[in-house]
């Protein structure tokens, strides 16, 4: 199994352009979430996603959009990008069957805007 | 809302010297706790989880969490580091957030430093 993939691992955005972050799971993980990192900071939650066609809000959801078409893709959507969105973003995947609530992490994307 | 509370930004340690790492989160219900370590330009990694059960985990690497309910902690520790435990270690709650789904809330993480 691959885990979790991301791509791209480096994007310089331009203010205003928007662009797509991929993530995608063979795990067959039936959640998905979409975190950022930012110094000192953390982790927080953008969106996260029960399963295919369920997609909810996390902490910071604001200037991102997200759809679940499928069990194993999940991706973020950032539609006029700002500098504010500069940071390590994370995709990850976990399952609730049988107790397993750990998540998986991707690789992540280091993503600039200026 | 739960939080999850790291004490120290950053540890610097020789090695061969014991660690342990601060962690608090409020929430009264039951929790599912996790211990995170993140390597240099390396995506998160599990080290250990606690659900149930005995409240001292022992999880990869030598690293050990106890699980102390009344005071709502879950301390990270080793008795001996090494240079290659360098690395942020971020302490994280998963709580039920409704109609099934669950949501993981991270500390800011600690910072540590291994000198050799």
């Amino acid at each position: 199994n691959a885990g979790v993939t991301q791509t791209p691992k480096f994007r310089i955005l331009k203010i205003g352009q928007s662009m797509t972050l991929q993530c995608t799971q063979d795990m067959n993980h039936n959640y998905m979430y979409w975190y950022r990192q930012d110094p000192g900071m953390g982790l927080k939650l953008i969106y996260y996603s029960v399963g295919a066609g369920i997609t909810d809000k996390g902490e910071v959801p604001n200037g991102y959009n997200v759809s679940r078409s499928t069990t194993e893709i999940f991706p973020l959507r950032l539609e006029l990008a700002a500098p504010s969105q500069t940071s390590v973003y994370f995709c990850a995947s976990s399952s609730v069957d049988r107790g397993l609530y750990e998540q998986y992490f991707g690789p992540g994307t280091r993503l600039t805007v200026t | 809302a739960q939080s999850v509370s790291q004490h120290n930004h950053h540890v610097i340690l020789s090695e061969a010297a014991s660690l342990e790492l601060g962690c608090n989160y409020s929430y009264g219900g039951t929790v599912n706790l996790f211990w995170y370590v993140q390597y240099p330009g390396q995506h998160l990694q599990l080290l250990l989880k606690y659900f149930s059960g005995d409240p001292l985990v022992k999880g990869i690497k030598g690293f050990e969490a106890e699980f102390i309910k009344s005071k709502f902690s879950f301390n990270l520790r080793k008795p001996s580091v090494q240079w290659s435990d360098t690395a942020e270690y971020f302490c994280a709650v998963n709580v039920k957030a409704g109609a099934g789904s669950y949501q993981l809330t991270f500390g800011k993480g600690t910072k540590l430093s291994v000198i050799p």
